[in-house]
């Protein structure tokens, strides 16, 4: 299985911010990777599929880039609304694996 | 537009079987994929497996013994079923689409909190 690590595991910020989440995997997965939202209580929320497309409807502020073995998910603008937990995840091979979460709470 | 809806007992005795059905809504169940995702209390994400509506299927190997799914085009609906459960599988459930093997699940289903306990 293809092993997913998530940092930071969480992180404090401020609307207005810019905020970064990097996902390391632990073979080339290509861009075969997606990053979700997830409120709580709620079910996750496709954002970013292969790596840097914006899912439709989801705002301009959040942007993914990386290939290969390492990724990152950009909120450029904190809104009140993005505090929530983050994962990426693989599709490139079975099993399809996801981070542990990356937890953004408000400061 | 389409929509998801998780349904099954919220309730199964350890040893017994979980069964859950998804209901798509607002579209049809053929030429997609179908997964069936959990997530313990409090912990991330965990990929059950998928099912294509031709029946074609991956299982995670850590439940692979364990599980089987259905896909049933007549209802609209696809199905889990997970045997010989313990404490460890209660979770919440979430079912989700995809358009092709190798895409990320873009339509999820609202989940469905199920415990295993005597």
């Amino acid at each position: 299985a293809i092993w997913m690590t998530q940092s930071p595991s969480s992180l404090s910020a401020s609307t207005g911010d810019r905020v970064t989440i990097a996902c390391r995997t632990s073979q080339d997965i290509s861009t075969y990777l997606a990053w979700y939202q997830q409120k709580p209580g709620k079910a996750p929320k496709l954002l970013i599929y292969t790596a840097s497309t914006l899912q439709s409807g989801v705002p301009s502020r959040f942007s993914g880039s990386g290939s290969g073995t390492d990724f990152t998910l950009t909120i450029s603008g904190l809104q009140y609304e993005d505090f929530a937990s983050y994962y990426c995840q693989q599709y490139y091979s079975y099993p399809r694996t996801f981070g542990q979460g990356t937890k953004v709470e408000i400061k | 537009q389409v929509q998801l809806q998780e349904s099954g007992p919220g309730l199964v005795k350890p040893s017994e079987t979980l069964s859950l059905t998804c209901t798509v809504s607002g579209g049809y169940i053929r030429s997609y994929y179908w997964t069936w995702i959990r997530q313990p209390p409090g912990k991330g994400l965990e990929w059950i497996g998928y099912m294509f509506y031709s029946g074609s299927a991956n299982y995670n190997p850590s439940l692979k013994s364990r599980v089987t799914m259905s896909v049933d085009t007549s209802r609209n609906q696809f199905s889990l079923n997970l045997s010989s459960v313990t404490a460890a599988d209660t979770a919440v459930y979430y079912c989700a689409r995809h358009i092709g093997e190798f895409e990320a699940f873009e339509i999820w289903g609202q989940g469905t909190m199920v415990t295993v306990s005597s």
